[in-house]
């Protein structure tokens, strides 16, 4: 039973590329959340979503970033023209139902901005 | 203020110590507990789920719940250097999804 998965486990990226950060979600699974974790930093919220519809983007930047989650493939967060501060690791979650609902994490993308 | 302290350590103990890794928090709508274990360089690890307040007791892992002082507590027994990690709280309310974490205490089990 295979649990989240994450890819591409690390991604460098120069300054001003993109980034596109990909999550599917445990079988069974239909709400998906993605969160950011700064060196010597906790996990910080970004975004909640379930198949095609965004829940809850309160922790998200404004500029830059997107998420989706469409009725076919796996989740995407997307960073536009990316700067150093970007330079995070970023966990996918997935659980089963939605609020106050156990949430289980993968391995995480490790994005690296040059 | 965070909404959710938690000390970052680190915590060294001996093997076969008793471990109490402790965190506080700020709001009361917070109804669900969690504590993960996160190896370095890996992704969280969810080791108890509690409501409430009150005791959970899973193997060598007990998480504790008090609502009234907003102090939630994991105790490990008889630690294993294989226990070594950072250990993140984290809770939410009913109704929200998201998780709010404490910073994660990094736990050293010395032979």
């Amino acid at each position: 039973n295979a649990g989240v998965m994450q890819n591409p486990r690390h991604l460098v990226r120069r300054r001003g590329q993109e980034a596109r950060l990909r999550c599917s979600p445990m079988k069974g699974h239909s709400h998906v959340y993605w969160y950011r974790q700064l060196p010597e930093e906790g996990l910080k919220f970004m975004v909640y979503l379930q198949k095609e519809n965004i829940i809850d983007e309160s922790g998200m930047p404004k500029e830059r970033f997107s998420a989706e989650f469409p009725k076919e493939g796996p989740s995407i967060l997307r960073i536009q023209q990316v700067v150093r501060g970007d330079s995070a690791a970023y966990f996918c979650a997935s659980s089963p139902l939605g609020a106050g609902d156990e949430q289980y994490f993968g391995p995480g993308t490790r994005l690296t901005v040059t | 203020q965070k909404e959710v302290e938690q000390d970052p350590g680190p915590l060294s103990v001996p093997e076969g110590a008793i471990v109490s890794l402790n965190c506080t928090y700020s709001n009361s709508a917070f109804q669900y507990f969690m504590w993960y274990r996160q190896y370095s360089r890996k992704g969280p690890e969810l080791l108890m789920y509690t409501y409430s307040s009150g005791n959970k007791e899973d193997g060598r892992f007990t998480a504790q719940v008090d609502k009234s002082s907003k102090y939630i507590s994991l105790f490990i027994r008889d630690s294993q250097p294989s226990d070594s990690a950072t250990y993140l709280c984290a809770t939410t309310t009913g109704t929200a999804s998201k998780l709010t974490f404490g910073t994660g205490t990094r736990l050293q089990v010395t032979l």
